[in-house]
């Protein structure tokens, strides 16, 4: 069965410091991975996607995440985060479904 | 072009009544998914449409929930005889084909409570 595990359910950081987003992920087979953000008020909207290639996978708003196969993670990074960054990330992995993980709140402050 | 619609947005019901609630996909969209999601939880799969017929359905938690999508678009989601802790955020998805390859483009949402 599919599980993802997110390191941190809350978040803070003021503007302009790094970010980085802690997935973990269980599955035997091949795996396609996804981070979904969801702004306040908004709806879940895709941020960046993992199928196949280069392990390192550029996203929407300067995001980009990692596969490392062997650390079955896939870590998401942002060198200089805004305010208008805060909202709920999703990690996800999709085997025959999408499975997603608990989410991590960031909270930018200005 | 439009998204994902969902309705109600809001839904405040008594334990032991009988819901529905509505998604619209994306035009075009043959796959159409159901997620619920608790308080501090990341969505939760319920299930699968490709098409008209239920390609997955193995989140549903038990026979209370049953959904359904007569002609490969709109799709209703029944819960009968809804107990307190069915209160949750009931979310719909479509994509263009099925799960794993594609992007799933999200509705705002149906809020569930049970009282």
């Amino acid at each position: 069965a599919q599980s993802v595990s997110q390191h941190n359910h809350h978040v803070i950081l003021s503007e302009a410091a790094s970010l980085e987003l802690g997935c973990n992920y269980s599955y035997g087979g091949t795996v396609n991975l996804f981070w979904y953000v969801q702004y306040p008020g908004q709806h879940l909207q895709l941020l960046l996607k993992y199928f196949s290639g280069d392990p390192l996978v550029k996203g929407i708003k300067g995001f980009e995440a990692e596969f490392i196969k062997s650390k079955f993670s896939f870590n998401l990074r942002k060198p200089s985060v805004q305010w208008s960054d805060t909202a709920e990330y999703f990690c996800a992995v999709s085997g025959n479904k999408l499975v997603f993980g608990a989410g991590t709140i960031l909270r930018v402050k200005s | 072009g439009a998204g994902v619609s969902q309705t109600p947005s809001n839904k405040v019901t008594e334990k032991g009544k009988y819901v529905e609630l509505r998604c619209d996909p994306i035009s075009g969209h043959t796959a159409l998914y159901w997620y619920r999601q608790s308080l501090g939880q990341g969505p939760e799969f319920l299930i699968y449409f490709q098409g008209t017929g239920a390609a997955d359905d193995s989140g549903l938690p038990n026979d209370r929930f049953f959904a359904v999508r007569p002609e490969g678009s709109v799709s209703t989601l029944k819960i009968q005889r809804t107990e307190r802790g069915d209160s949750a955020v009931y979310l719909c998805a479509s994509s263009n084909t099925g799960p794993t390859y594609n992007e799933q483009f999200f509705g705002p949402g149906t809020r569930l409570t049970v009282l």
